[in-house]
């Protein structure tokens, strides 16, 4: 079975710029997480999916971030325009009630904004 | 409010010795549960183990068994005979109280780093 999928897995823009990532959940998981994880960190969780409803989105800076799940399934993450203190390791994480709720995580998204 | 604490923030340890990695966490919530992951430098991070508060013995996966002690607030997790492949970040987490609707919360980590 596939795990989660994130791209891409490097991304380097200049501040200002839009930037966007991509997260495909394993599948059948209806709950879907982005997380930030600065460098030495734990991660903190930006926006959380149940289905394609955003159930808490309090840490997700609204100014410049969204986030969509359109058809429940993949969704993506937006940032414009990004800023340097951006700079982090973006993680999709899914899902499934009903077992434990244990979280399974993507490779990532390491994003340099310079 | 919640909490996680992981006090090591690094650990050296030689190869086939048993490790343990501390984890407190802070809750006034009766139903929460715990869990370890690991994230080697690849970035990913990686589920180890789980605990429900409810559960009375110990979890085990494996090499890896997490301490469990109600009273002190503490999930500690032990890596019996380590390899060189356990090289990682391992991160303490809570989910409080234990429902799909709540949020996990991380700890700031452990780098352990198992020499041959």
């Amino acid at each position: 079975e596939a795990g989660v999928v994130q791209s891409p897995r490097y991304k380097i823009i200049e501040k200002k710029q839009p930037v966007a990532f991509w997260c495909n959940p394993i599948s059948g998981h209806n709950t879907l997480y982005w997380y930030l994880q600065n460098l030495g960190q734990g991660p903190e969780l930006l926006i959380r999916y149940e289905n394609e409803e955003a159930v808490d989105d309090s840490q997700l800076p609204k100014d410049r971030f969204s986030a969509e799940r359109l058809k429940g399934v993949d969704s993506t993450l937006k940032i414009q325009p990004a800023e340097l203190g951006d700079s982090a390791v973006y993680l999709c994480a899914s899902s499934l009630e009903g077992e434990g709720d244990t979280q399974y995580f993507g490779p990532g998204t390491r994003l340099t904004v310079l | 409010a919640q909490k996680i604490t992981q006090t090591q923030p690094g650990m050296f340890v030689q190869e086939k010795e048993a490790v343990t990695l501390d984890c407190t966490y802070d809750t006034s919530d009766q139903s929460y549960g715990l869990f370890w992951y690991k994230q080697p430098s690849s970035g990913e991070m990686i589920f180890l183990i789980y605990q429900g508060s409810y559960d009375e013995q110990n979890a085990t996966e494996g090499r890896y068994s997490l301490n469990f002690q109600k009273a002190r607030k503490s999930a500690n997790l032990v890596i019996s005979a380590s390899q060189l492949g356990d090289s990682a970040m391992y991160f303490c987490a809570m989910r409080e109280p234990y429902s799909s609707a709540s949020k996990i919360i991380f700890g700031s980590g452990t780098r352990l780093s198992i020499r041959p």
